[in-house]
């Protein structure tokens, strides 16, 4: 069965705390995204990779941090240095170049208490 | 800076009505556009995308570049319809994809 897995589906942490979220794919697809979702202000762009090995910093990355070692899958680091982390995340891969379509994954809740 | 607004928050038509859902664009180069949707409680999923020049569920979408706008449009919207609709923008050179803040369609019978 084909598509993005994220997990977990629901994560609580304490401040100061960093957390990995996973993402994993088998679309064989090269290039993957995280967004951070908040209600009114849509999706926002963390980090992106076109290949692995490389990656580059979207609109919010600060506090965050990634890794592409493998092509099935691109972990997002949430740090304690992020001031506001309590956010939806979603994961996705992109199939076919710039003009092509993005694959989600169900997304990840992160709480911090 | 690379931008995409999406300027209503919610728009709620009645079953029938015509709807159009707004787009605006701000971004160097040529940008691929794209439509996305998310019903409810189903991942965010493509709607369509200007390159492909189709009509998706009754939905169309025109590229006018002189106003940076790539707008969503349906004659006769159904009660199916309702779900969260976002504007998206691709750069070829970077890779970067970014989307608008989405704009609830509220579809009443």
């Amino acid at each position: 069965d084909g598509g993005i897995t994220q997990s977990p589906k629901y994560l609580f942490r304490k401040e100061g705390q960093n957390v990995t979220l996973s993402c994993e794919q088998n679309l064989n697809h090269d290039a993957m995204y995280w967004y951070r979702q908040d209600p009114g202000q849509g999706l926002r762009l963390i980090y992106y990779s076109q290949i692995v090995n490389d990656f580059q910093k979207g609109d919010i990355a600060e506090g965050y941090s990634v890794s592409r070692e493998k092509k099935e899958s691109f972990p997002l680091t949430v740090t304690s240095a992020q001031k506001n982390p309590t956010a939806f995340y979603l994961c996705a891969s992109l199939r076919g170049g710039y003009t092509g379509e993005l694959f989600f994954g169900e997304g990840s809740r992160l709480t911090v208490l | 800076a690379q931008r995409v607004t999406q300027p209503e928050k919610l728009l709620s038509v009645f079953k029938g009505a015509p709807v159009e859902l707004k787009c605006n664009y701000s971004y160097s180069g040529s940008p691929e556009l794209f439509w996305y949707v998310q019903y409810s409680r189903q991942r965010l999923q493509l709607l369509l995308r200007h390159i492909s020049r189709e009509s998706i569920k009754g939905f169309t979408a025109d590229l006018n570049k002189g106003e940076t706008s790539f707008h969503l449009k349906k004659p006769f919207a159904q009660e199916e319809d309702s779900a969260m609709y976002y504007c998206a923008a691709s750069s070829s050179n970077t890779g970067k994809l970014i989307f608008g803040q989405g704009t609830t369609l509220q579809v009443k019978p």
